[in-house]
């Protein structure tokens, strides 16, 4: 059973437009939320995250909203480098739990 | 560097046969989690083991074992081995302060390819 998915297997932007991926989930006690960025041959690292009691979390260029009613959040890279040409993994859990769950991944290509 | 070390990076073994991978946490976390990735799919929670002990199991199959030591290292142990474990096996670490969000670092994983 998928609990947190991502719909969209690929993405491709312009350099210098907006990257938006999205995440859905189906728990409604999931109540913190990340995303990872990955590169061929590594694991995947620490991009941003959000707590349930926030709808908007911002870092630099990304920028994170969670629609709790929607149960959806999504990702947003403004402006978009060809740097960011990775798959974004999104993920979730419960504050008093133990398990991280995560979606199937979105190939970002930033084309310059 | 994630701090996050996974040995071998690559391992070929034939059906029917046990590996062990091995995964150091970055250096003061205690929590080690396991994860397999397939081809063209998400990161699958296998197991988590927090300071020597279980703590939470995930869609781990009953060939697959998993253990970490004192020196807080741990091991996932794959046995009578099928076409279908071939996968990355991420492990990933965390410092766990109580009730709270907390990110995971990840190793650059171990790539089993079982023919």
């Amino acid at each position: 059973d998928q609990q947190v998915k991502q719909n969209s297997p690929s993405l491709s932007v312009q350099e210098g437009r907006i990257s938006i991926l999205n995440c859905d989930y189906t728990n409604s006690m999931f109540d913190y939320f990340l995303w990872y960025k990955k590169y061929p041959a590594e694991g995947p690292t620490f991009l941003i995250s959000i707590s349930s009691i926030k709808d908007k979390n911002e870092d630099g260029r990304f920028t994170v909203f969670l629609n709790k009613s929607a149960k959806h959040l999504s990702l947003h890279i403004v402006p978009s480098q060809p740097g960011d040409s990775a798959v974004y993994f999104c993920a979730a859990r419960r504050f008093t739990g133990n398990q991280f769950y995560f979606g199937t991944g979105t190939s970002l290509t930033v084309i310059p | 560097d994630s701090g996050v070390t996974q040995t071998p990076k690559h391992l070929i073994t034939a059906t029917g046969q046990r590996v062990t991978l091995r995964c150091s946490p970055r250096s003061g976390d205690l929590s080690v989690y396991w994860y397999q990735q397939s081809l063209d799919q998400g990161l699958q929670f296998l197991i988590q083991y927090y300071n020597g002990e279980e703590r939470a199991k995930g869609n781990i199959l009953e060939r697959f074992s998993a253990q970490q030591f004192p020196d807080l290292h741990s091991e996932l142990n794959l046995s009578s081995l099928e076409l279908g474990d071939s996968a990355l096996y991420f492990c990933a670490s965390s410092v766990e302060v109580g009730q709270g969000g907390f990110e995971q670092y990840f190793g650059p994983g171990t790539r089993l390819t079982v023919t």
